[in-house]
């Protein structure tokens, strides 16, 4: 199985911020990558698939990139209502497996 | 508007069945793959069963294999996950999930999630 490694698990920044979430991935998977924002006692939403690519009706504040293992979550100017955990998520083979998340609160 | 609602969840025994739902709308149904992925009470993301559009290919995560087998009704418009065997660690929101086409590819839409719990 492919792992997927998330860092931070949890991060805490102000409103305005830069925030950066990485995951790294056992082996390469080239862009099959998604992002996913869950927020609490809510399903997961896909925010971006295939590595940078933003779902519609997605704010441009958020954007991702990376290819192989390495890859970066970027939410540009974090605002009071980004506060939730996000989710890397492979698809180059099976079994789809997640990151561990990382919780993003406002400080 | 893509709608996908769990039902079916609830209390059950270790070792007893369940059979949860997932009423479909909004999309062509038998056009794509339909998953579950469950979340275990302030735990993370985990992948359950995935399948085809039209049940050729069925997929089981190693932790269900054997007890959970995944299902539709493409007449119906609905997805079903059978659990049997229950354990303790079974414990979790279970959500459907549809991959964006019909192979591995992103969940594009989740229902609002069905809890299971597993307790004597």
């Amino acid at each position: 199985d492919i792992q997927m490694t998330q860092s931070p698990s949890s991060l805490s920044a102000s409103v305005g911020d830069r925030v950066t979430i990485t995951c790294q991935a056992s082996q390469d998977i080239s862009n099959y990558l998604n992002w996913y924002q869950q927020k609490p006692g809510k399903a997961p939403k896909l925010l971006i698939y295939d590595a940078s690519n933003l779902e519609t009706g997605v704010p441009s504040r958020f954007s991702g990139s990376g290819s192989g293992t390495d890859f970066t979550f970027t939410i540009s100017s974090l605002q009071p209502e980004d506060i939730a955990t996000y989710y890397c998520q492979q698809y180059d083979n099976l079994p789809p497996l997640f990151g561990g998340g990382t919780k993003v609160e406002i400080k | 508007e893509v709608q996908l609602v769990e039902s079916g969840g609830g209390l059950v025994k270790p070792g007893g069945s369940l059979r949860l739902s997932c009423a479909a709308s909004g999309f062509t149904f038998s056009s794509y793959s339909m998953n579950w992925v469950r979340q275990a009470p302030g735990k993370g993301l985990e992948w359950v069963s995935s399948i085809s559009s039209s049940s050729s290919y069925i997929y089981y995560a190693d932790s269900v294999k054997g007890r959970f087998t995944i299902s539709r009704d493409n007449a119906k418009n609905s997805l079903y996950l059978q659990m049997n065997s229950l354990r303790a660690e079974d414990t979790a929101v279970y959500y459907c999930a549809r991959w964006a086409d019909d192979r591995p590819s992103p969940f594009d839409y989740w229902g609002q999630g069905t809890l299971v719990t597993v307790s004597s």
